[in-house]
């Protein structure tokens, strides 16, 4: 699976949109990026995936450019619930690599 | 709602003794995961299942072995445990794109 670099940290105010960048610079053409978050003491949740499209659900948007080579993760209206940190993670979708690999994410924190 | 229960959220084991985590997924999946997770080293496999009695070593597999003997049970087993095995355990389940977690497990081994 591809690395992916994440900043550390970001601060975000609340009511404000929150945009979490990722790069995924050696992704190939067959590898989706997916992201999680994990509040705190709690399990990872799915939040959203893509393969080039831009794609919307409930939660959050993903924005992936056009060259595959980065994306970003938008929480449109952030709330002090959405305090967590979020994943971001490519990896081929089916076949025999089930395997999900973390790496050490972005810890957003948002401010009332 | 789809659920992956794991049946101890905190747990107090001795040294050596033969320690048991257990996770049940409501969603008939096929596949399951066991994963810790420690601070600055993030989520680690220990072993994945992707059917009944079948298993694969992740990527920290010593010290543990598992159980897969009904679809729905995935099974972490620590031989005898260790203080370094102190951690929280995370099980999961996927079919498909997205893996369900559930809630974890504290271990401490004393």
């Amino acid at each position: 699976d591809a690395k992916t670099t994440q900043p550390p940290s970001m601060d975000c105010a609340e009511g404000r949109a929150a945009n979490l960048p990722c790069n995924h610079s050696t992704i190939s053409g067959n590898e989706y990026v997916y992201w999680y978050r994990q509040i705190h003491s709690q399990g990872p949740q799915y939040i959203i995936h893509g393969l080039k499209n831009n794609e919307t659900n409930e939660m959050a948007s993903l924005i992936i450019t056009e060259d595959r080579k980065s994306s970003t993760l938008i929480l449109p209206h952030a709330t002090l619930r959405d305090t967590a940190v979020y994943y971001c993670i490519v990896r081929f979708s089916g076949g025999s690599n089930y395997k999900l690999t973390f790496g050490k994410g972005t810890l957003l924190t948002v401010n009332p | 709602d789809v659920k992956v229960t794991q049946s101890s959220r905190y747990l107090v084991k001795r040294t050596g003794e033969k320690v048991f985590l257990e996770c049940v997924q409501d969603m008939d999946h096929e596949n399951m995961f066991w994963y810790r997770q420690d601070p600055g080293l993030g989520l680690r496999l220990i072993y994945f299942s992707y059917d009944v009695k079948m298993k694969e070593k992740g990527d920290i597999p010593e010290g543990y072995s598992v159980s897969r003997e009904k679809k729905e049970r995935f099974s972490l087993i620590l031989e005898s445990a260790s203080t370094n095995q102190t951690s929280m355990y995370l099980c999961a389940s996927n079919e498909g794109y997205g893996y369900t977690f559930g809630s974890g497990t504290r271990l401490t081994v004393v």
